[in-house]
Order: structure tokens, then C-alpha cells, then sequence
């Protein structure tokens, strides 16, 4: 199975911070990773796919890159609605596995 | 949308089924998660079946292959899993989400339902 393992599992930021998440897989899944945003009582929400693609609707302050085994969300300027915790997820085969998260707080 | 039902108190052992409403799109036309989340724990995969295109067939997480089934009803436009002989680590908010596409592996999860709970006690 694929493992994917997230760094760091907890940020404490400011608001208008640029902040960097990494997601790394255990072997290399093209580009086949989405990156989920959850708020506290909610459903994720998908923000990203194929690594750097932006949902619709999304806001261009997020953005991703990477391919193969290392990947990053970033937020260029964080904004108060912005803390949550953020998945990344491949699903390039089975079994479709999600990270194990990052949580983004306030500072 | 997405909406999910049958959440509630089960006895370790027993049975629950769940049911995953779609309006908008057809389930049958679409790959259908179900995606649980342990209380102040992380998104497990739990399952899908593929959609029509696909031949409808599942797929299932190792912790609960042999005991819960995906199946849905295209003609109401319903994604059922159906869970049984339940533990106390099946205890969770369960989530159903569509897919991007009817394949399951290389879709993304880009419709999620507000989540049931599930909780599995004596």
C-alpha cells in the first residue's frame, strides 16, 4: 500500500502568513493527489486535484505543486476562514488513502 | 448534492445500514465513496462501488472487507452500505462522496455529504 505522511502535522500561523504544507507518498503516484480542506463540524471540502489544479470556486490564494512522491499546498496570504485542517489524498490505486492531516491554527 | 441517513446507536455485533441520497447527478452515472472519520481522528476510505460504466463493481479498505457491502439503486438515486457485525472501531462519522469519474481510482472525491453518526456501543 501507498503511505502518505504530512508535514507538519500542526502550524501556527498569522493572518496574511504564506504557509506550506508537504505531503510525501511512499512511492511515486504521478500526479494523482488531491488536497481536502476540513473545518471543525464539517464535510472536507476539495480544494485541489492532480496535485495543482484548483477546484472551482476555490480561492487563487491556494495553490499546489509536486509530482511523484513530494508534494506541497500552499496559502499565500492565510485569511481568517482559512484555519482547518488539510488533507492530501491519492488515488492513483487501492487502497485510496488520505494523509493524516495538518492543522492550521492561529498563532 | 449528497445526502446521507441511518446513522445512529448499534450494539457490537449487530447491523446498520446507511443510505447515500444524490440529487443533481446519478449515482449509477458516477464512482460512490463511503469515507469515515473516528471521533478527533483522520478521513479512512472505507469503500466504493463504480458506476455504470464500470460495471458497478466495489471495492473495500481491509478493516471492514467481509463486513459491509456498497450497493446503490439507481433508479432512486441511492449509494447504500450496509455494515454489519460492527465493533466498537467502526464508530464514526460516515461520509459519502462522489467521484470525478465512474472508475473510482484517479477521480477525486469533489462532493462530499454532511456525514452520519455512527456509534457502536452496549
Amino acid at each position: 500500500d501507498i503511505r502518505l505522511t504530512q508535514s507538519p502535522s500542526l502550524l501556527s500561523a498569522s493572518i496574511g502568513d504564506r504557509v506550506t504544507i508537504t505531503c510525501r507518498a511512499s512511492q511515486a503516484i504521478n500526479n494523482y493527489l488531491a488536497w481536502y480542506q476540513q473545518k471543525p463540524g464539517k464535510a472536507p471540502k476539495l480544494l485541489l486535484y492532480a496535485a495543482s489544479i484548483l477546484q472551482s470556486g476555490v480561492p487563487s490564494r491556494f495553490g499546489g505543486s509536486g509530482s511523484g512522491t513530494e508534494f506541497t499546498l500552499t496559502i499565500s496570504s492565510l485569511q481568517p476562514e482559512d484555519f482547518a485542517t488539510y488533507y492530501c489524498q491519492h488515488v492513483k490505486n487501492y487502497p485510496l488513502i488520505f494523509g493524516p492531516g495538518t492543522k492550521v491554527d492561529i498563532k | 448534492q449528497v445526502v446521507e441517513s441511518g446513522g445512529g446507536l448499534a450494539q457490537p455485533g449487530r447491523s446498520l445500514r446507511l443510505s447515500c441520497s444524490s440529487s443533481g447527478f446519478g449515482v449509477g452515472d458516477y464512482c460512490m465513496n463511503w469515507i469515515r472519520q473516528a471521533p478527533g481522528r483522520g478521513l479512512e476510505w472505507v469503500g466504493f462501488i463504480r458506476g455504470k460504466g464500470h460495471g458497478g463493481s466495489t471495492e473495500y479498505a481491509a478493516s471492514v472487507k467481509g463486513r459491509f457491502t456498497i450497493s446503490r439503486d439507481d433508479s432512486n438515486s441511492v449509494a447504500y452500505l450496509e455494515m454489519s457485525n460492527l465493533n466498537s472501531e467502526d464508530t464514526g462519522i460516515y461520509y459519502c462522496s462522489k467521484s470525478s469519474n465512474s472508475y473510482g481510482y484517479g477521480g477525486w472525491f469533489d462532493l462530499w455529504g454532511q456525514g452520519t453518526l455512527v456509534i457502536v456501543s452496549s
